[in-house]
């Protein structure tokens, strides 16, 4: 069956360090993958988009990887600030085309400071 | 200036009462969506549009039905709501189709007592 899981469990990390999410994903053969934050009672807010057959892409203090081999894609927020606290989702294209999505979970960011 | 707008934000309604919700976009793109985030905070596709055609149209109960007017515009109407509807439903845009960013609106939560 298709999966995509990211960490269920908060990540708490210390103000200035680097935060790194996970999404790893079953069964899918995305074109492309999409991360979005959601804040408690808003709606998603996209933030970076990364094309099957680009490695890396990066958005001031954030960066996304995707590696089809490992079906996998890592989200970093690097010198992270209380401000960075939120949900973050990953969002698969299901079918290209049509700019289907499937998203994941999401997993809690809390950045202490 | 709201990009994406929803109406309304709350509603409390009853078992097998029939709702809408409407969702207006001022960005001028061309696909709008309807999502549903459960308790479990997934969020799934429901349906979506491009320049008033509809493109998804999920296995959903077909008491759900979308409708488009015009491009900017997208409602959702529900009948003979039931307990399982209880969620909260997003409304999204993105300029086409095709690997686009989602803009979101905010939210309408929709409790059925």
């Amino acid at each position: 069956s298709q999966k995509i899981e990211q960490n269920s469990e908060a990540l708490n990390i210390q103000e200035g360090k680097t935060a790194t999410l996970t999404c790893n994903y079953t069964n899918y053969s995305p074109a492309y993958l999409q991360w979005y934050r959601q804040d408690p009672g808003r709606g998603p807010v996209f933030l970076l988009l990364i094309r099957e057959n680009e490695k890396e892409k990066r958005k001031e203090r954030l960066k996304v990887t995707f590696d089809t081999t490992l079906k996998q894609s890592l989200f970093h927020i690097t010198a992270s600030q209380p401000a960075d606290s939120a949900t973050y989702l990953c969002a698969l294209a299901v079918s290209y085309g049509n700019n289907r999505l499937a998203f994941g979970k999401g997993n809690q960011v809390v950045v202490i400071p | 200036d709201t990009a994406v707008s929803q109406t309304p934000k709350y509603l409390v309604t009853q078992m097998g009462n029939d709702k809408s919700i409407k969702c207006e976009q001022n960005l001028g793109h061309d696909t709008m969506y309807w999502y549903k985030q459960d308790s479990k905070k997934f969020l799934k596709i429901m349906f979506s549009y491009n320049n008033k055609e509809l493109i998804i149209n999920e296995t959903v109960p077909n008491r759900f039905s979308p409708k488009s007017p015009d491009k900017a515009h997208l409602n959702l109407h529900i009948n003979s709501l039931e307990l399982g509807d209880s969620a909260v439903y997003f409304c999204a845009s993105s300029q086409s189709l095709g690997d686009y960013e989602q803009y979101f609106g905010p939210g309408t939560r929709l409790t059925v007592t």
